[in-house]
This record gives C-alpha cells, structure tokens and sequence, in this order.
C-alpha cells in the first residue's frame, strides 16, 4: 500500500522559504510509472496544482507560481521536496503530496500539512 | 489558466441521482481524456473517485461515475447517501502540460 507523509515547519515568516519534505513508502520514488506532485488548498477555498516532479528529475509549475518553486527528488531517502520562495500571507495553505500515475490520476494523497505565512 | 467552472452547490435526498458539472476548453477538458475527480470530506485531503473521465479506482463504490461531452465533464452519483455529503472537485490535464482544477461543487443530502 502507498502512503505519503508531508513534513515541515507549520509556520513561515513573510518574504522567506517555505519548505516542505513528502515521505513516500510503498512505492519507488525512482519508478518510470510514477510523477510526483504538490497541491495546496487555501483555507476554505478551493484545489491548486503547483507543480509535478518526475523520476528523471524534470519538473513542471505552476505558470502562477513559477518563478517561485523548486521541487527536487532525494531517492536515497524516498523523498521529494517543495521549496517556495518569497511567501506572504497569500501562501497560508494546507499543502499537500501526490502519486501521479496518469495524466489524469493523482492517488493517493498525504494527509496535507497546514504552513501559515506570518510574523 | 482559468479554474474549471463547477457548479458552487448540488443537493439530493437520499436514493437520488445527482450530476455535478466541470466545464472547461478545448485546451483542457475538451482536448484531453485526463479529467478526474475528487471527494473531499471536511478537514480531510481528497479522494480519487474517478480518473482519466470514466475510471473508478479499486474500492471506490460504483454508485459514482464520470463522462465527457466536449468540454464538459461530468460527475454522476446514483443512489445518493448521506456519506456522499463532502465537496467535490474536478481536474483536467491542460496543453501546457499543467493541470487546473474546477471552483469546487458542496453536495448536500437532504
């Protein structure tokens, strides 16, 4: 069974680095089947795709969020990560981690982690 | 990138069928076979419940299904429970090898 977990700070101050680590088990991370991907969900408010990750190490963002994100692959320890730069309160979310196994099949899901951007 | 227009509520009593809407462009739902389908209980992440427009995921209740017509993808649920009352959200592949995701349907069980 696949299980993700998102770790990471719950609090980030305006105009620094948000970042985020995804633990996968139960899948290889290095899999050619397999893209890695984050969402996030405002509070109260809808879905947002941020960005994709495949095992090739070649990544897809946001238009919106482009100039902002990194995401990288750490396969010695089944990981993926999200780094946002610049945050302002805006950025205040419940981010989560995806398995992308389709194009259009994101499963399953990590339980979301909540990063509020304040001072 | 526009958000995929979703209806903001759907409603239904219990045995009912009820259809949620996702209307897009040719350049995402209309030009792809990638829309899915999420349920999303409060305070919960989301669920797959259908994948590449009419695919159920193992253990997902065949009470739910998907379609498409041009560039609108829809989300049927049949026999309607209480269990069902949760938001849902569409998502759609898009040409510029992005993905972008509907303003979300509240679907409540009268």
């Amino acid at each position: 069974q696949v299980h993700l977990q998102e770790s990471g700070p719950g609090l980030v101050k305006p105009s620094e680095t948000l970042s985020l680590t995804c633990t996968v088990s139960g899948a290889s991370i290095s899999s050619s089947d397999s893209n890695w991907v984050w969402f996030r969900q405002p509070p109260g408010k809808g879905l947002e795709w941020i960005g994709s990750i495949k095992s090739s190490g070649r990544t897809y963002y946001n238009p919106s969020l482009k100039s902002r994100v990194t995401m990288s692959l750490d396969t010695s320890k089944s990981q993926f990560s999200l780094e946002l730069r610049s945050v302002t309160a805006a950025d205040t979310a419940v981010f989560y981690c995806a398995r992308r196994l389709t194009r259009g099949r994101f499963d399953p899901w990590g339980q979301g982690t909540l990063v509020t951007v304040s001072s | 990138q526009s958000a995929l227009t979703q209806p903001a509520s759907v409603s239904g009593s219990p045995g009912q069928s009820i259809t949620i809407s996702c209307t897009g462009t040719s350049s995402d739902v209309g030009g792809y076979n990638s829309v899915s389908w999420y349920q999303q209980h409060p305070g919960k992440a989301p669920k797959l419940m259908i994948y590449d427009v009419t695919n159920r995921p193992s253990g997902v209740s065949n009470r739910f299904s998907g379609s498409k017509s041009g560039n609108t993808a829809s989300l049927t649920i049949s026999g309607l429970q209480a269990e069902d009352e949760a938001d849902y959200y569409c998502s759609s592949y898009t040409t510029s090898d992005t993905y972008v995701f509907g303003t979300g349907t509240k679907v409540t069980v009268l």
